[in-house]
């Protein structure tokens, strides 16, 4: 059975503070990898990640995936309050599947 | 350009009552997905329509629940009769397949409670 596991699954930090939010997976034929930001309702894309070592970056986060170690890092740099949110990762699987597995994920709080 | 839509935004049945969830996806994205979070527990596929056949219905719990997406638009998630462990956010999602762009777009989801 697949499975996505992230790490941590909460996290308190300063504004300003830099942020690393991990997840790691077991997939059977791995097509990508998704991050998400849920704040109130909707869980908005943020990234998603098909080959080891190219880094995506929007403003200030950044995110990497390692297919060899089967993990994916997401980074955000001089946090802000409304960094404030539950993040969210996800692996697509291939062969047919379109389904989503998700992690259970971080929630970050970010304070002033 | 709208994001995928869902109504209600919050519903309280009691046990053994019917409800039916609606879910409007991107214009023009022909495949929709349903999805459930129950409480402490993480985000589960349900089903996913290609237009408007059912492509994988792997993840629905049981014949209680059905989905439907009359005219590849719209679609529809009826629980009948609606049991407790029912409760939870139901979300749907919405995507492309085509020129590499197949990430899904969520929408807001509907909170339900069965009490």
């Amino acid at each position: 059975e697949d499975k996505v596991v992230q790490s941590p699954l909460s996290l308190v930090v300063h504004e300003g503070d830099t942020v690393t939010l991990n997840c790691s997976y077991e997939v059977t034929n791995f097509r990508s990898l998704l991050w998400y930001k849920q704040e109130k309702k909707a869980p908005t894309f943020l990234f998603m990640l098909t080959s080891s070592g190219i880094e995506k970056k929007s403003g200030r986060l950044s995110s990497i995936l390692d297919k060899k170690e089967l993990f994916s890092i997401l980074n955000i740099t001089a946090t802000q309050t409304g960094d404030s949110a539950i993040y969210l990762c996800a692996v697509h699987r291939g062969a047919g599947s379109y389904q989503l597995t998700f992690g259970k994920g971080t929630k970050l709080s970010v304070i002033p | 350009e709208a994001g995928v839509t869902q109504f209600p935004s919050h519903s309280v049945i009691e046990k053994g009552q019917t409800v039916t969830l609606r879910c409007d996806p991107i214009s023009g994205h022909d495949n929709l997905y349903w999805y459930r979070r129950v409480m402490g527990k993480e985000i589960k596929f349900l089903l996913h329509f290609v237009k408007e056949s059912k492509q994988d219905e792997s993840g629905m719990p049981n014949n209680r629940f059905l989905a439907e997406r009359t005219g590849g638009t719209y679609s529809t998630l009826k629980v009948q009769p609606a049991e407790l462990e029912d409760s939870g956010v139901y979300f749907c999602a919405s995507s492309l397949w085509r020129g590499g762009k197949y990430e899904q777009y969520f929408g807001p989801g509907t909170r339900l409670t069965v009490t």
